[in-house]
This record gives C-alpha cells, sequence and structure tokens, in this order.
C-alpha cells in the first residue's frame, strides 16, 4: 500500500534551537519526495523538490536528506524561529508523468520563546 | 502568496446540499489539482484537470466533479453533502512539465473551509 509516514506527531522546541524531522515512505515507483510547510488554516507552501539521485538539498535553515534505499528523507531545521511554528507535511509523488500524490500526516511543529 | 486565489473562505452547508467551490489558478499555470484535508490530516489527491480534461482522480466517489475552464480556473462541486464532507478544500496549480521532464512545483491556494451540519 502507498502511504507515507511521518515522526513525530508534534513537537516543542525553544526558539533558536535545531530539530529533525522524520519521513517513510512506502510509495513506488517512487518519482521525488517534497517537504510542504503549512501554517494553521494555510495552503501549503514548498520548502525542498528531491528526485531519486539527491540527497541532500538546502533552502536557507531548510535542510532535506533522501535515502532512496531505505525511503526515508529528513528534514532539519537550523536556529528556529518562532515563525517556524507550523505542520510540515512530506509529500511522495508517484511517478514523473502524472498526479498521484501521496501525502503524509505532517508534523506539527511549535517553537517557543 | 502564490497567487492561486480561491472562493469562498469559509461555507457552511446543509447534509444533502451541493456546492461549488472556486479556484483561480497562477497566470501561465495550466493544471489544476484538488485536494481535501481533514482537521489535523494531510491532504488527499481528489483529482486534476490538465488542459480542461480529468487527468486523474483519487478515490472519492462520482458526487466529487470538476471542471476546468479555458482560462484554466477551475471549480469542485460536491453533490448530497455528507457530515465528513466537512473539511480544508485546497486547490493547487501548476505548469505540468512534459514526460521525463523536471518534477513541476505546485502552488497552493488559502484553501475553503467547509462546514456541513
Amino acid at each position: 500500500k502507498n502511504q507515507v509516514e511521518q515522526s513525530p506527531q508534534s513537537l516543542i522546541i525553544l526558539e533558536g534551537k535545531n530539530c529533525t524531522l522524520q519521513c517513510n515512505y512506502t510509495v513506488s515507483p517512487f518519482s521525488n519526495l517534497r517537504w510542504y510547510k503549512q501554517d494553521t488554516g494555510r495552503g501549503p507552501v514548498s520548502l525542498t523538490i528531491m528526485t531519486f539521485s539527491e540527497n541532500t538539498k538546502s533552502n536557507r535553515r531548510y535542510t532535506a536528506t533522501l535515502d532512496a534505499d531505505t525511503k526515508q528523507s529528513s528534514l532539519h531545521i537550523t536556529a528556529s524561529q518562532l515563525s517556524d511554528s507550523a505542520s510540515y507535511i512530506c509529500v511522495v509523488k508517484r511517478n514523473n508523468y502524472g498526479q498521484n500524490f501521496v501525502f503524509g500526516p505532517g508534523t506539527r511543529l511549535s517553537v517557543l520563546p | 502568496e502564490t497567487g492561486v486565489t480561491q472562493s469562498p473562505t469559509h461555507l457552511i452547508k446543509t447534509r444533502g446540499q451541493q456546492v461549488t467551490l472556486r479556484c483561480s489558478s497562477q497566470s501561465g499555470h495550466n493544471t489544476v489539482s484538488w485536494y481535501q484535508q481533514a482537521l489535523g490530516q494531510g491532504p488527499q489527491f481528489i483529482f486534476q484537470y490538465y488542459r480542461e480534461e480529468e487527468n486523474g482522480r483519487g478515490n472519492f466517489p462520482p458526487r466529487f466533479s470538476g471542471l476546468q475552464f479555458p482560462n484554466y480556473s477551475s471549480e469542485l462541486n460536491v453533490n448530497a453533502l455528507e457530515l465528513d464532507d466537512s473539511a480544508l478544500y485546497l486547490c493547487a496549480s501548476s505548469l505540468r512539465a512534459g514526460k521525463g521532464g523536471s518534477p513541476y512545483e505546485q502552488y497552493f491556494g488559502p484553501g475553503t473551509r467547509l462546514t456541513v451540519t
């Protein structure tokens, strides 16, 4: 069954600290993996897109990793800010010519002052 | 902001009624996807439209239908509303790459919050 799992379900950290969110997937055939940030009541905003051949990708304070062999990805947030408080959703696309996106349930991150 | 707009922002309907949600895609984008997001869960793919034709569908019953217009804006119609249809409905637009092309980015709208009572 094509599934995306994320952990932890929720996370609370202090401002300035780092954190790592995990994503495991059983989706195949794999095309690419995306991380989105979703503020409460808003639409998701893309952080990174990673293809099969990419192991690490950075976008400002966000660094995503992908291990296609173990079907695992992580999103590392450095020097967290209050504005990082949001849900972070891992999404796997099944093929490169189509529309089949499988969304994870998200990790709810709260950054406290 | 992504340039994708949705209307209305919020909507309250009664079980059994019909609803139409609207989405204006980002300029130049020819593909629109619709998602249903229940509270505390990730979005679930409903269907996608590419150049006015349905281009794939998730596990949603036929009472969920859609349209894409020549200007690439889109509608999601839901008939015979059920309580479980209460959710945030998201649309995402993209410029679809050809086969073998780079992965295309999706830009989400702010969503329509539908409550069915």
